[in-house]
């Protein structure tokens, strides 16, 4: 059974560093490209970032472009999104989330959610 | 970036009813279009996969079409299960954008 499990979420104030894990199980990690995709408050869904199963090609959105990194370590089969110079409106619960087997056809699986408040 | 627009943003239906869900793209993205359908506190759920594909485990009443900028998500008899937010996302291109989300709910 895939399993993502996500943690790291917390109370940051602004200008502020976390990084977030998420876990994954149930599958050969490696093998597929991984997303983070955060949901504020509220609102809709928002991709964030991307991740290639090498590792070897990222991807941001512009609003996250230069303050976030995305890193993933097959040896732990663990997935993180390193975010810097945090602000109010990153405030958001954070999903991991893994591709299908074919690239470009949705995520299949989701974690639980990682809820990262950036406030004074 | 490419847009996706919803609509409508919310409707209410009733159970048995036929619903459509619209998402264009504000350029073609071929079929690369899915559809997730999320609950309150919950994890978004794949329903449809390019375009048009049902994921594993979705019930058939869920359907969807399209190709290029203009698609639809169809649910053929709503179920009390059913009621939630539906959104698109294409995958032709990053940034992996979403539309707005339609909430479904209960008349």
């Amino acid at each position: 059974e895939v399993q993502l499990l996500e943690s790291g979420g917390g109370l940051v104030q602004p200008g502020g560093s976390l990084r977030l894990s998420c876990a994954a199980s149930g599958f050969t990690f490696r093998s597929y490209a991984m997303s983070w995709v955060r949901q504020a408050p509220g609102k809709g869904l928002e991709w964030v970032s991307a991740i290639s199963g090498s590792g070897g090609s990222t991807y941001y959105a512009d609003s996250v472009k230069g303050r976030f990194a995305i890193s993933r370590d097959h040896s732990k089969n663990t997935l993180y999104l390193q975010m810097n110079s945090l602000r109010a409106e990153d405030t958001a619960v954070y999903y991991c989330a893994k591709d299908r087997e074919v690239p470009g056809t949705g995520f299949d699986h989701w974690g639980q959610g990682a809820l990262v408040t950036v406030s004074s | 970036d490419i847009h996706l627009t919803q609509s409508p943003s919310s409707l209410s239906a009733s159970v048995g009813d036929r619903v459509t869900i619209s998402c264009r793209a504000s350029q073609s993205i071929d079929s690369f279009l899915n559809w997730y359908q999320q609950k309150p506190g919950k994890a978004p759920n794949l329903l449809i996969y390019a375009a048009s594909s049902l994921q594993t485990g979705v019930p058939s009443r869920f359907s969807g079409s399209g190709s290029g900028t203009d698609f639809t998500l169809t649910i053929s008899s709503l179920q009390p299960e059913d009621f939630a937010t539906y959104y698109c996302q294409q995958s032709y291109i990053t940034p992996f954008t979403f539309g707005g989300g339609t909430k479904v709910e209960i008349k």
